[in-house]
């Protein structure tokens, strides 16, 4: 079974662009979550999607957007971009069947660095 | 305020002794989940082990223990027997289940794990 699959691995952009990040979750897995990871402040919580529709989002701004198709593959978007947005972006997926100990499939991650 | 948290930005173990992280928590929440996570150098985050809030039993997944001392809100995992291959970052979590549902996974700053040979 295949496991998240996050495109693309390294991505190199400068200041006041924007980027498109794709998440393939686990097949039947329908929940996709993104999480921004830095040196500095960790694994932050941006949003989840579940069923075509956001269902949490973490404090970031509005530049930070997601999306996710009925296949349940998932995009986010930064636009214009900032250099503190250099970061690796994870992906996770769950299958959401409920209860608290559901756990979290992570992929490779995109690295992204802003010039 | 701080969810989760991970006082140890950095330990050492040798090979083959046991090595215990820790983790502390911070929820008012009766139903929660605890969980262990293993981030080695090449990104992808590796789940460990679970721990809910309700089990009794302290949580135990191969050579990981997860040490759950409920009133103290800790959930320290325990690493048995380390292996060259456990050196990684580690990152402790926890998910709430309010009465609107499932909470994010929030992550602790996480734990380097060196394993000397």
């Amino acid at each position: 079974k295949a496991g998240v699959t996050q495109t693309p691995r390294y991505l190199i952009k400068t200041r006041g662009q924007q980027v498109t990040l794709s998440c393939s979750p686990i097949s039947g897995h329908r929940s996709v979550s993104w999480y921004q990871q830095t040196p500095g402040q960790g694994l932050q919580f941006l949003f989840e999607y579940f069923s075509e529709t956001q269902r949490n989002k973490g404090n970031f701004p509005g530049r930070f957007s997601g999306r996710q198709f009925s296949n349940s593959r998932s995009e986010m978007n930064v636009s214009t971009l900032e250099l503190g947005d250099s970061a690796l972006y994870l992906c996770a997926s769950r299958r959401i069947s409920g209860g608290a100990g559901e756990k979290l499939f992570f992929g490779s991650g995109t690295q992204l660095s802003v010039l | 305020a701080q969810k989760i948290t991970q006082t140890q930005p950095g330990m050492f173990v040798q090979e083959k002794e046991a090595v215990t992280l820790d983790c502390t928590y911070d929820t008012s929440d009766q139903s929660y989940g605890l969980f262990w996570y293993k981030q080695p150098s090449s990104g992808e985050m590796i789940f460990l082990i679970y721990q809910g809030s309700y089990d009794e039993q302290n949580a135990t997944e191969g050579r990981y223990s997860l040490n759950f001392q409920k009133a103290r809100k800790s959930a320290n995992l325990v690493i048995s027997a380390s292996q060259l291959g456990d050196s990684a970052m580690y990152f402790c979590a926890m998910r709430e289940l309010t009465s609107s549902g499932n909470t994010p996974l929030v992550f602790g700053k996480g734990t380097r794990l060196s394993v000397i040979a």
